[in-house]
C-alpha cells in the first residue's frame, strides 16, 4: 500500500516557467510534509515543508499547497531555473513517529 | 564540513558476502535514521535511533539486516549474505532533535551505493 502518491514522474519546463508537482496521502494521521531535492550521487536535501494548520507556505521561488479535507499537497517552483533541474521527493510523517514516508519523486528538466 | 557523512560511498560485494556502512551524523544529532533508495524510487525507511536506543526497525527487510549505534553517535549498518535485491543506495539521516521537539527535520548524507553482483 503506497502511503504517498506522487505526480507527474518527470516533467519539463522552461526556463522562468512554474513547475508544478502533486502529492496525495492516505494516513490523516500525518502532520508533517516536506519537499526535498535530489541531485545525482547527493542525498535529499530538504526544501520547504509545511503542517497542516496552514493551507499555503512560501519561501522565495518555492510554494507548498495544502488541502487537508482533499488529502494532497503540491509543490510550486516560480521562475523555474536551470539549476533547478533535479528530482523532487514529496514525504509525509508523524511528529514524534520518527520515520517520513517518501513518494517516488520526480525528474525536473528546465530548458534554458 | 559539517554535514552527514557516510562510507564507503561505493561497495561492490559478491552474493553471499556481509558488508558494513557506516554513517557519521551531525555532531549533537540525537535523532539518526537510515533509509534504501532502489534505483528510481523515493527513500524507503529501514530504521530509527534516539541516541543509542534503537526505538523503531519496523523497516529492515530481513533478519540479515542490522543496525547499531552503541555509543549515540556513529551507525553502522550491516547486511549479512547479501542477495542481488539488496542492491541500492542506503542513506543516513540525522536530526538534532529527539522525541518530542522537531523530530521531522533531517538532514541525509550522500549515501552509500551497495551493488550486489
Amino acid at each position: 500500500q503506497q502511503q504517498v502518491k506522487q505526480s507527474p514522474q518527470s516533467l519539463i519546463v522552461q526556463k522562468g516557467g512554474i513547475s508544478i508537482i502533486n502529492c496525495a496521502y492516505e494516513n490523516t494521521a500525518f502532520d508533517y510534509f516536506p519537499w526535498y531535492q535530489q541531485f545525482p550521487g547527493k542525498g535529499p536535501a530538504l526544501l520547504i515543508a509545511i503542517r497542516p494548520d496552514v493551507s499555503e507556505k512560501k519561501e522565495g521561488r518555492f510554494t507548498i499547497s495544502f488541502n487537508k479535507s482533499a488529502k494532497q499537497f503540491s509543490l510550486h517552483i516560480m521562475d523555474s531555473q536551470p539549476g533547478d533541474s533535479a528530482t523532487y521527493f514529496c514525504a509525509a510523517s508523524i511528529t514524534n513517529a520518527g520515520k517520513s514516508t517518501f513518494g517516488d519523486g520526480t525528474t525536473l528538466t528546465v530548458k534554458p | 564540513g559539517a554535514g552527514v557523512s557516510q562510507s564507503p560511498r561505493y561497495k561492490v560485494a559478491k552474493r553471499g558476502q556481509d558488508v558494513a556502512l557506516r554513517c557519521d551524523p551531525i555532531s549533537g544529532h540525537v535523532s539518526l535514521f537510515w533509509y534504501q533508495q532502489a534505483l528510481g524510487q523515493g527513500p524507503e525507511f529501514l530504521t530509527y535511533f534516539q541516541n543509542e536506543a534503537q526505538l523503531d526497525k519496523s523497516g529492515l527487510p530481513s533478519d540479515r539486516f542490522f543496525a547499531e549505534r552503541p555509543e549515540g553517535s556513529v551507525s553502522t549498518l550491516k547486511i549479512q549474505r547479501t542477495q542481488q535485491e539488496d542492491s541500492a543506495v542506503y542513506l543516513c539521516a540525522s536530526s538534532f532533535y529527539g522525541t518530542g521537539g522537531s523530530i521531522n527535520e533531517q538532514f541525509f548524507g550522500p549515501g552509500t551505493r551497495l551493488t550486489v553482483l
